[in-house]
């Protein structure tokens, strides 16, 4: 079946610190990829995604690259600020028929200390 | 312009009781979808609408769980005899239903559902 899965939280960094979390997926085919993010108090809005192999996604200065060789869609920032401070969830939308439905993560809680 | 509402932002029921939550998706929107988060984990799929049918319902864990679009617009998640393992946040989300597999879902701030 199609699953996620991130790597584990939560990950406290110092502003400025350069930030990876990994996510790898399974799926037949090749499905789109996103990324989601949930500010405290805030509702799941999307950060970015990918929809092909090789594909690059970026907003706000992160990045995700679709790598169908290693199955995996991390993403990263070259210098966090404490208003990065949210989980962040990486997701998959299946790339069979009908099935439009997300798959997450179970999320990955980042803090950011000044 | 306004993005998915949900009401109510809480519910707090007894152990077996009935619940219904509204979400009103963004205007336009064919493409409406409920999921559920419990503590500590990612949201999981329930129940896909494009237009007013149930396209993909393969995520309603049992029968008490049931959701209707009548007009293609707002839908209703109703749960029956509810129960403790049924609390957690519900989420609505909507697309525009164009491109369905890579569409952006636009979320709503969700209702939490306690049950006692």
């Amino acid at each position: 079946g199609n699953s996620v899965t991130q790597m584990e939280g939560p990950v406290t960094l110092s502003e400025e610190a350069f930030l990876t979390i990994n996510c790898t997926y399974t799926a037949t085919g090749y499905p789109s990829l996103f990324w989601y993010v949930q500010y405290p108090g805030e509702g799941l809005q999307l950060l970015l995604k990918a929809t092909k192999a090789d594909d690059k996604g970026s907003n706000k200065g992160f990045e995700a690259t679709y790598r169908k060789e290693t199955t995996s869609f991390h993403l990263e920032k070259g210098s966090v600020q404490v208003s990065d401070s949210a989980v962040y969830f990486c997701a998959l939308s299946p790339p069979q028929g009908g099935s439009e439905k997300l798959v997450f993560g179970k999320g990955t809680k980042l803090t950011v200390n000044p | 312009g306004a993005g998915v509402s949900q009401t109510p932002s809480n519910k707090v029921t007894e152990k077996g009781k009935y619940v219904e939550l509204r979400c009103d998706p963004i205007s336009g929107h064919t493409a409406l979808y409920w999921y559920r988060q419990s503590l500590g984990q990612g949201p999981e799929f329930l129940i896909y609408f494009q237009g007013t049918g149930a396209a993909d319902d393969s995520g309603l864990p049992n029968d008490r769980f049931f959701a209707v679009r009548p007009e293609g617009s707002v839908s209703t998640l109703k749960i029956q005899r509810t129960e403790r393992g049924d609390s957690a946040v519900y989420l609505c989300a909507s697309s525009q239903g164009t491109h369905r597999r890579t569409d952006t879902q636009y979320f709503g701030p969700g209702t939490r559902l306690t049950v006692l």
